[in-house]
């Protein structure tokens, strides 16, 4: 079956431009979670989602960073006035309930570059 | 917070030979540790995960086993090949919270 999608797979921004990065979940999944992962280190979590309510936005950089996901399906993570520091891979992870034991499965990422 | 430490960084092993890689975590409410694969361009992908219920788990030739009381997990791939070369990251859910705390990776190299 579909598993997790994620566009655009590349972006190149210029400082100061404003990105918006999707998230296509599995099917029917509740939970949805947003990492970043530097290069050469693990994905460290940004904020995660349980239907359409932000449950937890505790690792967001900074108040450029906004995720949304208003239906409870697709999500968006947008990030203003992107900056150099916010080059990264960003990965979206669903899962099918909202245990702290139900498996995360990961989209392929999109790799944003700040120039 | 949760933090979890990994080594190796880099482990090299001939094909057929078996890898180990271990992590340790602080926070002794987690409950669920997952283990992923990670090629290059991908995202990750589970291989295999362990809950605190039970201490050993295998799966053909990957097995993990977890000691609750120190705090640490392994990762034991038997008879590797070269398609086992990869990043393989662990990583712990904290008991208080739902996202997955990882550690930093282990680049895994498989000679033929």
């Amino acid at each position: 079956g579909a598993g997790v999608s994620q566009s655009p797979r590349y972006k190149v921004a210029k400082r100061g431009q404003d990105v918006a990065l999707r998230c296509d979940p599995i099917s029917g999944h509740v939970s949805l979670f947003w990492y970043q992962q530097a290069l050469g280190q693990g994905p460290e979590f940004l904020t995660y989602f349980q239907n359409e309510a932000q449950l937890d936005k505790s690792g967001l950089p900074s108040d450029r960073f906004f995720a949304e996901r208003p239906e409870g399906s697709v999500s968006t993570l947008k990030i203003q006035r992107t900056q150099q520091e916010d080059s990264a891979v960003y990965l979206c992870a669903s899962s099918l309930e909202y245990r702290t034991t139900d498996t995360q499965y990961f989209g392929p990422g999109t790799r944003l570059t700040v120039l | 917070g949760e933090n979890v430490e990994q080594h190796p960084s880099t482990l090299s092993v001939q094909e057929g030979d078996s890898a180990v890689i271990k992590c340790t975590y602080s926070d002794s409410a987690s409950n669920y540790f997952p283990w992923y694969k990670q090629e290059l361009g991908k995202g990750p992908q589970l291989i295999i995960d362990i809950r605190s219920n039970v201490g050993e788990k295998k799966d053909q030739r990957i097995a993990v086993t977890l000691n609750k009381t120190a705090k640490h997990f392994s990762l034991h791939i038997t008879e590797t090949q070269p398609e086992d070369s990869a990043v393989y990251f662990c990583a712990a859910s904290p008991g208080s919270a739902r996202q997955l705390t990882f550690g930093s990776g282990t680049q895994l190299t498989v000679l033929p």
